[in-house]
């Protein structure tokens, strides 16, 4: 079985504008959480989607946006990029609810200068 | 906030046992506690998880204090390639897991 795969692996951009990033969970899976990591403050959960619904959201600002598509494929896109949104993303999927364990991609890294 | 405390590093030579504590005195009696690990700028990959009784499976066992207020992580025969920040975590209210620093763990030759 594949496993989580994330679409780009790294991207730069600019100061204002957007990004899109993209996750394909695990055959099968329906949860996929979104997660950014810094050196600074670790794993922090954004949002998680289950079944095409924002199931849970963390403290981000309006800027961090995501979709579901109802072959559970996810999207989350930042808006007006900050440089403290240099961070890696990471997808993690899960079978059904989140509590199942979560199998993560490899990340983005994205750098925003 | 992260419902679990780790040491913030541990070395361990290569070959021995190497045991993980972890503090989750507030988790409650129907949270699991689960570990993953993460290698240098990899995603984090899952290792185990339980409840309350002790679990082992290929990569690691898990021990679970009675009171389930501590576990350890094993890794029975530690390889330079465990070398990575392991993490315990158990779930919030809405089934989200926070993440803490983690345990950096550095297996030495």
């Amino acid at each position: 079985k594949a496993g989580v795969t994330q679409t780009p692996r790294y991207l730069i951009k600019t100061r204002g504008q957007q990004v899109t990033l993209s996750c394909s969970p695990i055959s099968g899976h329906r949860s996929v959480s979104w997660y950014q990591q810094t050196p600074g403050q670790g794993l922090q959960f954004l949002f998680e989607y289950f079944s095409e619904t924002q199931r849970n959201k963390g403290n981000f600002p309006g800027r961090f946006s995501g979709r579901q598509f109802s072959n559970s494929r996810s999207e989350m896109n930042v808006s007006t990029l900050e440089l403290g949104d240099s961070a890696l993303y990471l997808c993690a999927s899960s079978l059904d609810r989140v509590r199942e364990t979560q199998y993560f991609g490899p990340g983005t890294r994205l750098l925003v200068l | 906030d992260a419902k679990t405390t780790q040491p913030t590093s541990m070395d361990c030579a290569e070959g021995r046992a190497a045991n993980l504590p972890c503090n989750h005195s507030t988790i409650s009696g129907n949270e699991y506690v689960y570990w993953y690990r993460q290698i240098h700028s990899q995603g984090p990959q899952y290792i185990i998880h339980g409840l309350k009784n002790n679990e082992t499976n290929e990569m690691a066992s898990l021990i679970i204090t009675e009171d389930r207020k501590s576990s350890t992580l094993i890794l029975p025969h530690a390889t330079l390639r465990d070398t990575a920040v392991y993490y315990c975590i158990a779930p919030d209210s809405n089934y989200q897991l926070i993440w803490g620093a983690g345990t950096k763990l550095i297996i030495k030759p």
